[in-house]
Protein backbone atom coordinates (compact mmCIF):
# COMPACT_ATOMS: atom_id res chain seq x y z
CA UNK A 1 0.00 0.00 0.00
CA UNK A 2 1.78 2.95 -0.83
CA UNK A 3 -0.43 5.83 -0.17
CA UNK A 4 -0.10 8.63 -2.72
CA UNK A 5 2.94 8.82 -4.82
CA UNK A 6 4.01 11.46 -7.09
CA UNK A 7 5.86 11.32 -10.46
CA UNK A 8 8.36 12.66 -10.62
CA UNK A 9 10.25 14.25 -7.20
CA UNK A 10 12.12 16.53 -9.60
CA UNK A 11 12.60 18.24 -12.56
CA UNK A 12 13.93 21.68 -13.99
CA UNK A 13 12.16 23.12 -17.02
CA UNK A 14 12.67 25.72 -19.13
CA UNK A 15 10.61 28.75 -19.82
CA UNK A 16 7.88 27.60 -22.22
CA UNK A 17 8.29 23.78 -21.85
CA UNK A 18 5.57 21.47 -21.14
CA UNK A 19 5.30 18.97 -18.82
CA UNK A 20 2.49 16.59 -16.73
CA UNK A 21 3.03 15.85 -13.17
CA UNK A 22 1.28 12.50 -12.37
CA UNK A 23 -0.26 11.60 -8.77
CA UNK A 24 -1.47 8.09 -8.33
CA UNK A 25 -3.39 6.56 -5.00
CA UNK A 26 -4.67 3.37 -4.31
CA UNK A 27 -6.37 4.03 -1.10
CA UNK A 28 -9.54 4.14 -3.63
CA UNK A 29 -10.25 7.93 -2.82
CA UNK A 30 -12.81 10.01 -4.50
CA UNK A 31 -11.21 13.33 -3.64
CA UNK A 32 -8.12 14.11 -4.86
CA UNK A 33 -6.28 17.96 -5.04
CA UNK A 34 -2.86 19.41 -6.16
CA UNK A 35 -1.21 22.18 -4.54
CA UNK A 36 1.74 24.29 -4.76
CA UNK A 37 3.81 25.92 -1.98
CA UNK A 38 6.29 28.71 -2.18
CA UNK A 39 8.90 29.48 0.66
CA UNK A 40 7.05 31.24 3.68
CA UNK A 41 3.50 30.83 2.16
CA UNK A 42 1.13 28.08 3.34
CA UNK A 43 -0.25 25.20 0.56
CA UNK A 44 -2.45 27.16 -2.18
CA UNK A 45 -4.91 24.50 -3.83
CA UNK A 46 -4.51 24.92 -7.86
CA UNK A 47 -7.33 22.21 -8.82
CA UNK A 48 -9.08 19.78 -6.98
CA UNK A 49 -11.84 16.47 -8.18
CA UNK A 50 -14.38 14.73 -6.58
CA UNK A 51 -14.64 11.70 -8.26
CA UNK A 52 -13.66 10.49 -11.64
CA UNK A 53 -14.00 12.70 -14.58
CA UNK A 54 -14.29 15.70 -12.44
CA UNK A 55 -12.29 18.58 -12.09
CA UNK A 56 -12.91 22.62 -10.67
CA UNK A 57 -10.82 25.32 -9.78
CA UNK A 58 -8.78 26.03 -6.77
CA UNK A 59 -7.50 29.15 -5.64
CA UNK A 60 -4.70 29.48 -8.26
CA UNK A 61 -5.78 27.40 -11.45
CA UNK A 62 -4.23 30.27 -13.52
CA UNK A 63 -1.97 28.29 -16.17
CA UNK A 64 -2.35 24.64 -15.01
CA UNK A 65 -4.75 22.12 -16.43
CA UNK A 66 -5.86 19.03 -15.13
CA UNK A 67 -7.67 15.57 -15.62
CA UNK A 68 -8.99 13.06 -13.43
CA UNK A 69 -9.32 10.35 -16.35
CA UNK A 70 -8.81 7.56 -13.82
CA UNK A 71 -10.26 7.52 -10.30
CA UNK A 72 -6.78 6.60 -9.45
CA UNK A 73 -4.95 8.96 -11.33
CA UNK A 74 -4.53 12.47 -10.75
CA UNK A 75 -2.64 14.86 -13.56
CA UNK A 76 -1.60 18.34 -13.38
CA UNK A 77 -0.29 19.92 -16.58
CA UNK A 78 1.96 23.19 -17.46
CA UNK A 79 1.22 23.72 -21.02
CA UNK A 80 3.86 26.58 -21.46
CA UNK A 81 5.91 26.67 -17.93
CA UNK A 82 7.12 30.14 -16.65
CA UNK A 83 9.39 31.20 -13.74
CA UNK A 84 6.75 31.54 -11.60
CA UNK A 85 5.59 28.13 -11.48
CA UNK A 86 8.46 27.28 -9.71
CA UNK A 87 7.49 25.85 -6.17
CA UNK A 88 6.93 22.45 -4.63
CA UNK A 89 3.73 20.70 -6.20
CA UNK A 90 1.80 18.59 -3.42
CA UNK A 91 -0.92 15.86 -4.61
CA UNK A 92 -3.28 14.99 -2.02
CA UNK A 93 -6.42 12.49 -1.56
CA UNK A 94 -9.00 11.51 0.81
CA UNK A 95 -12.08 9.38 1.06
CA UNK A 96 -15.25 10.98 2.45
CA UNK A 97 -15.28 14.74 1.01
CA UNK A 98 -13.51 18.35 0.72
CA UNK A 99 -13.88 18.85 4.59
CA UNK A 100 -12.00 15.46 5.59
CA UNK A 101 -8.47 15.24 6.61
CA UNK A 102 -5.88 14.79 3.29
CA UNK A 103 -3.19 12.01 2.82
CA UNK A 104 -0.63 13.82 0.91
CA UNK A 105 2.34 12.85 -1.28
CA UNK A 106 5.72 13.35 -0.30
CA UNK A 107 5.91 16.24 -2.93
CA UNK A 108 7.48 17.49 -6.39
CA UNK A 109 9.71 19.99 -6.54
CA UNK A 110 9.70 22.07 -9.85
CA UNK A 111 12.21 24.51 -11.06
CA UNK A 112 11.85 26.81 -14.39
CA UNK A 113 14.26 28.86 -15.61
CA UNK B 1 -6.09 40.66 4.67
CA UNK B 2 -5.27 37.28 4.81
CA UNK B 3 -8.34 35.03 5.14
CA UNK B 4 -6.44 32.00 7.15
CA UNK B 5 -3.41 33.84 9.20
CA UNK B 6 -0.99 32.40 11.27
CA UNK B 7 2.13 33.71 13.35
CA UNK B 8 5.34 32.48 11.78
CA UNK B 9 7.27 32.37 14.51
CA UNK B 10 9.64 30.70 15.34
CA UNK B 11 8.67 29.72 19.14
CA UNK B 12 11.59 29.20 20.59
CA UNK B 13 10.91 26.92 23.68
CA UNK B 14 12.98 24.58 26.16
CA UNK B 15 11.85 20.53 26.18
CA UNK B 16 9.01 20.70 28.78
CA UNK B 17 7.71 23.81 28.07
CA UNK B 18 3.76 24.60 26.94
CA UNK B 19 3.14 26.26 23.71
CA UNK B 20 0.07 27.84 22.01
CA UNK B 21 -0.30 28.79 19.01
CA UNK B 22 -3.43 30.01 16.94
CA UNK B 23 -4.99 30.58 13.71
CA UNK B 24 -7.29 33.44 12.44
CA UNK B 25 -9.42 33.13 10.10
CA UNK B 26 -11.82 35.82 8.06
CA UNK B 27 -14.98 33.74 6.77
CA UNK B 28 -17.16 33.16 9.59
CA UNK B 29 -19.18 30.48 7.42
CA UNK B 30 -16.28 28.58 7.29
CA UNK B 31 -16.95 24.65 8.72
CA UNK B 32 -14.01 22.31 8.94
CA UNK B 33 -10.59 23.66 10.39
CA UNK B 34 -7.42 21.24 10.86
CA UNK B 35 -4.40 21.21 12.24
CA UNK B 36 -1.28 19.46 9.86
CA UNK B 37 2.13 19.38 10.66
CA UNK B 38 4.97 19.45 8.38
CA UNK B 39 8.79 18.72 8.68
CA UNK B 40 11.77 20.82 6.60
CA UNK B 41 10.90 19.95 2.95
CA UNK B 42 8.66 16.68 3.77
CA UNK B 43 4.72 16.63 2.89
CA UNK B 44 1.94 18.01 5.58
CA UNK B 45 0.83 14.97 7.91
CA UNK B 46 -2.75 15.59 9.80
CA UNK B 47 -2.46 16.64 13.28
CA UNK B 48 -5.66 16.39 14.13
CA UNK B 49 -8.96 18.17 13.86
CA UNK B 50 -10.41 20.58 15.53
CA UNK B 51 -14.50 20.13 16.97
CA UNK B 52 -16.28 22.39 17.72
CA UNK B 53 -15.98 21.42 21.19
CA UNK B 54 -12.51 21.15 21.52
CA UNK B 55 -10.45 18.06 20.93
CA UNK B 56 -7.49 16.64 23.23
CA UNK B 57 -5.36 13.79 21.47
CA UNK B 58 -2.42 13.05 23.72
CA UNK B 59 -0.20 16.34 24.36
CA UNK B 60 -2.01 18.11 21.77
CA UNK B 61 -5.19 20.05 22.19
CA UNK B 62 -7.42 22.00 19.40
CA UNK B 63 -10.16 24.65 20.05
CA UNK B 64 -11.94 26.78 18.01
CA UNK B 65 -14.12 29.80 19.11
CA UNK B 66 -16.34 30.39 16.02
CA UNK B 67 -17.36 33.97 17.73
CA UNK B 68 -13.87 35.42 17.70
CA UNK B 69 -13.00 33.84 14.57
CA UNK B 70 -9.64 31.56 15.17
CA UNK B 71 -8.42 27.91 16.08
CA UNK B 72 -5.48 27.15 18.68
CA UNK B 73 -3.42 24.65 19.55
CA UNK B 74 -1.83 23.76 22.65
CA UNK B 75 1.08 21.44 22.85
CA UNK B 76 1.88 20.27 26.88
CA UNK B 77 5.34 18.88 27.94
CA UNK B 78 7.34 19.68 24.61
CA UNK B 79 9.61 17.42 22.90
CA UNK B 80 12.43 17.80 20.91
CA UNK B 81 10.31 15.87 18.11
CA UNK B 82 7.88 18.64 18.06
CA UNK B 83 9.80 20.55 16.25
CA UNK B 84 8.04 21.47 13.11
CA UNK B 85 6.19 24.36 11.22
CA UNK B 86 2.31 23.95 12.29
CA UNK B 87 -0.11 24.46 9.78
CA UNK B 88 -3.76 25.38 9.97
CA UNK B 89 -6.46 24.67 7.23
CA UNK B 90 -9.83 26.46 7.01
CA UNK B 91 -12.52 25.00 4.95
CA UNK B 92 -15.71 26.68 3.49
CA UNK B 93 -18.32 25.52 1.71
CA UNK B 94 -19.80 27.45 -1.13
CA UNK B 95 -22.92 26.05 -3.02
CA UNK B 96 -21.44 23.23 -4.53
CA UNK B 97 -18.03 24.26 -4.72
CA UNK B 98 -15.10 24.41 -1.18
CA UNK B 99 -12.95 26.99 -0.57
CA UNK B 100 -9.89 25.49 1.01
CA UNK B 101 -7.00 27.79 2.83
CA UNK B 102 -3.99 27.19 3.96
CA UNK B 103 -2.55 29.57 7.04
CA UNK B 104 1.48 29.86 6.15
CA UNK B 105 2.22 28.12 9.39
CA UNK B 106 3.75 29.02 12.64
CA UNK B 107 7.21 27.42 13.21
CA UNK B 108 8.18 25.58 16.28
CA UNK B 109 11.95 25.26 17.67
CA UNK B 110 12.19 23.31 20.81
CA UNK B 111 15.69 23.13 22.31
CA UNK B 112 17.49 20.32 24.74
Amino acid sequence: NAGVTQTPKFRVLKTGQSMTLLCAQDMNHEYMYWYRQDPGMGLRLIHYSVGEGTTAKGEVPDGYNVSRLKKQNFLLGLESAAPSQTSVYFCASNRQGVGQPQHFGDGTRLSIL
Amino acid sequence: RKEVEQDPGPFNVPEGATVAFNCTYSNSASQSFFWYRQDCRKEPKLLMSVYSSGNEDGRFTAQLNRASQYISLLIRDSKLSDSATYLCVVITTMDSSYKLIFGSGTRLLVRP
